[in-house]
């Protein structure tokens, strides 16, 4: 099992819509949950980090976490073209290395 | 700040040669990591350093991968003996003690 699992897309949702991303963890002691994005080519950016169970929102993005679960998604709403990328969830245990998911590829369709 | 900056952005190699990366990261932050990533995957956690401290090494790591971050601020990251299967691109990122990574725009190795 991996640490940590992404369904590598592509997920195509069209412009206006909401996308949503999933993640699982295998490990119960992970402590944060992170986010990135990264465009062909580039390098991965940060969107957003949650420690909590429940929900985080900043602006379109949404983050959950469910910790029982063991599960933590990221929600984008009103999708737009720019969006489209590949988003990679990473979780961080007690050391403070940063575990990658393989990342879902996102196409938003105009 | 300008960011985290690693230098060269691109770097070809003739198999069996040494190579040397450098990253610079954000002045404030005392964490340094270094990632490889290939193509379809997601970062691979290779090192990373508190300070001029390496504090872990990923058991992937063979011995031809060394990384050093002398004085606290720098690091660099060297190859010796290149393979064909160190192409990758290699990721160096900053962070502070709490919160996400913030990564350079890679060093992309091709080993021909």
């Amino acid at each position: 099992q991996k640490e940590v699992e992404q369904n590598s897309g592509p997920l195509s949702v069209p412009e206006g819509a909401i996308a949503s991303l999933n993640c699982t963890y295998s490990d119960r002691g992970s402590q944060s949950f992170f986010w990135y994005r990264q465009y062909s080519g580039k390098s991965p950016e940060l969107i957003m980090f949650i420690y909590s169970n429940g929900d985080k929102e900043d602006g379109r993005f949404t983050a959950q976490l469910n910790k029982a679960s063991q599960y933590v998604s990221l929600l984008i709403r009103d999708s737009q073209p720019s969006d489209s990328a590949t988003y990679l969830c990473a979780v961080r245990g007690n050391t403070d290395k940063l575990i990658f998911g393989t990342g879902t590829r996102l196409q938003v369709f105009p | 700040d300008t960011g985290v900056s690693q230098n060269p952005r691109h770097k070809i190699t003739k198999r069996g040669q040494n190579v040397t990366f450098r990253c610079d990261p954000i002045s404030e932050h005392n964490r340094l990591y270094w990632y490889r990533q290939t193509l379809g995957q997601g970062p691979e956690f290779l090192t990373y350093f508190q300070n001029e401290a390496q504090l872990e090494k990923s058991r992937l790591l063979s011995d031809r991968f060394s990384a050093e971050r002398p004085k606290g601020s720098f690091s660099t990251l060297e190859i010796q003996r290149t393979e064909q299967g160190d192409s990758a691109m290699y990721l160096c990122a900053s962070s502070p003690a709490i919160g996400g990574y913030t990564f350079g725009s890679g060093t992309r190795l091709t080993v021909v």
